[in-house]
């Protein structure tokens, strides 16, 4: 599982109200993902961070923030959360095994916006 | 952008038996790799198999081998001896050079495997 840890599991929040998942990782990694998955749409990148203090915006970033102060930790921020942000919500680091890059996913975490 | 197509929302096979998923993509780079994910029920994304796009060799892992037609940019799955834990849904996804960090999935397809 590559030592990734999300949390909460599951949430459930009402309209306006601000929202913090935490992606935590073992490895040491320095590239972490925030994405999203919706119904008809697979996964989509939110946020991504290549290093500490070092994010970059993704495909569907609108609404949400992150941050990264430690190598370890990424967080994903809604500041106002509404009805279109009830999703499930993965975070992935990248490994690359002999220069393969590939995705490794935490376990998702499961917000309802109501 | 990249898309990743995925025409089948819904599939069904035999135990024992075989099965291709079909995934398409599109994109103006010549270098960059193909995945498949699984996501059984318990919402694991399980990494299947990867394709490099200038191997010209198809990826195999076991029962799971691809269908890698970069001039057509198509990428299929095949499942061989299906088995009922490969009930699942299944991404197709599509990454540039690893400096662009940015995986693109398809809309997946559903997996069940009938007993």
């Amino acid at each position: 599982d590559a030592g990734i840890t999300q949390s909460p599991r599951h949430k459930v929040t009402e309209t306006g109200t601000p929202v913090t998942l935490r992606c935590h990782q073992t490895e040491n990694h320095r590239y972490m993902y925030w994405y999203r998955q919706d119904p008809g749409h697979g996964l989509r990148l939110i946020h991504y961070s290549y290093g500490v203090k070092d994010t970059d915006k993704g495909e569907v970033s609108d609404g949400y923030s992150v941050s990264r102060s430690k190598t370890e930790d990424f967080l994903l921020t809604l500041e106002s959360a509404t009805s279109s942000q009830t999703s499930v919500y993965f975070c992935a680091i990248s490994e690359s095994d002999r220069g393969k890059e590939k995705l490794f996913f935490g376990s998702g975490t499961q917000l309802s916006v109501l | 952008a990249q898309t990743v197509t995925q025409s089948q929302p819904e599939m069904s096979v035999q135990e024992a038996e075989t099965v291709t998923l079909s995934c398409t993509y599109d994109t103006s780079e010549n270098n960059y790799y193909l995945f498949w994910y699984k996501q059984p029920p318990s919402r694991q994304m399980i990494l299947v198999i990867r394709q490099e796009a200038y191997k010209q060799q198809n990826a195999t892992e076991n029962r799971f081998s691809v269908n890698f037609q970069k001039a057509a940019k198509s990428f299929s799955l095949k499942i061989s001896d299906s088995q009922l834990g490969d009930t699942a849904m299944y991404f197709c996804a599509f990454m540039e050079n690893p400096n662009n960090n940015d995986m693109r999935f398809g809309a997946g397809t559903r997996l069940t495997v009938k007993p």
